[in-house]
């Protein structure tokens, strides 16, 4: 069975500051892994995903993610936050057989001060 | 904007009710996924249609269910409704089958209150 661990329900950054939040996951196939992006009031929006082509992946808004194998990790980061960057980011696996369900971890909530 | 549509955007409803959720997938999409968001329980998958058959259930209750139609479009169908029902439902729609690596892209969602 796949899984996804979200280290931090809530993290908080000073604007300019370093963006790291943790995503642990768990799969019995090579994982196809994801990180969302959910805005107040709206719906979910791709940040990047890692399909195996590389292993540091970049998307959108500055962001970027590093899948790591050994630790089975893809933690995002993004160098210098933004007040913009306020938001819940989710992460997510794929992979299983018959289908390409996403499995969420359970959301971090970013919160930047000013 | 996603290109996925999802009405009605807001629903309120009492226990014991029956209401229907649409999704309209992106142009070209065949696959539709809908996701249930609930403070407790978080994004769970619910079901997934490909062209107009089931192809995996998560999470979802007996009182649930969907169809996905011939033009593409997926309705979710909640039943003897309770207020523990009350959450986001999003719809999230890919392109092909089984191309793991696809982007789903979700709709905005439909807020359902029980009451």
């Amino acid at each position: 069975a796949q899984s996804v661990t979200q280290l931090g329900s809530h993290v908080s950054v000073s604007e300019g500051a370093l963006v790291l939040l943790r995503c642990n996951y768990s799969s019995s196939v090579p994982p196809y892994l994801f990180w969302y992006v959910q805005y107040p009031n709206q719906g979910l929006q791709l940040l990047l995903k890692y399909t195996s082509a590389a292993t540091l992946v970049k998307g959108i808004n500055g962001f970027e993610a590093e899948f790591k194998k050994s630790e089975t990790s893809f933690h995002l980061t993004k160098p210098s936050a933004h007040m913009s960057d306020a938001a819940e980011y989710f992460c997510a696996v794929s992979g299983s057989s018959n289908t390409g369900k996403l499995i969420f971890g359970q959301g971090t909530t970013l919160q930047v001060k000013p | 904007d996603s290109g996925v549509t999802q009405t009605p955007k807001h629903l309120i409803t009492a226990t014991g009710q029956r209401v229907t959720l649409r999704c309209s997938p992106r142009s070209g999409d065949l696959s539709v996924y809908w996701y249930q968001q609930s403070l407790d329980q978080g994004l769970q998958f619910l079901i997934h249609y490909y062209n107009g058959e089931e192809r995996a259930k998560g999470n979802i209750l007996e009182r649930f269910s969907a169809q996905q139609f011939p033009d593409l479009h997926s309705e979710l169908n909640l039943s003897s409704l309770e207020l523990g029902d009350s959450a986001l439902y999003f719809c999230a729609s890919s392109p092909s089958l089984l191309e793991l690596s696809d982007t789903q892209y979700f709709g905005p969602g439909t807020r359902l209150t029980v009451l």
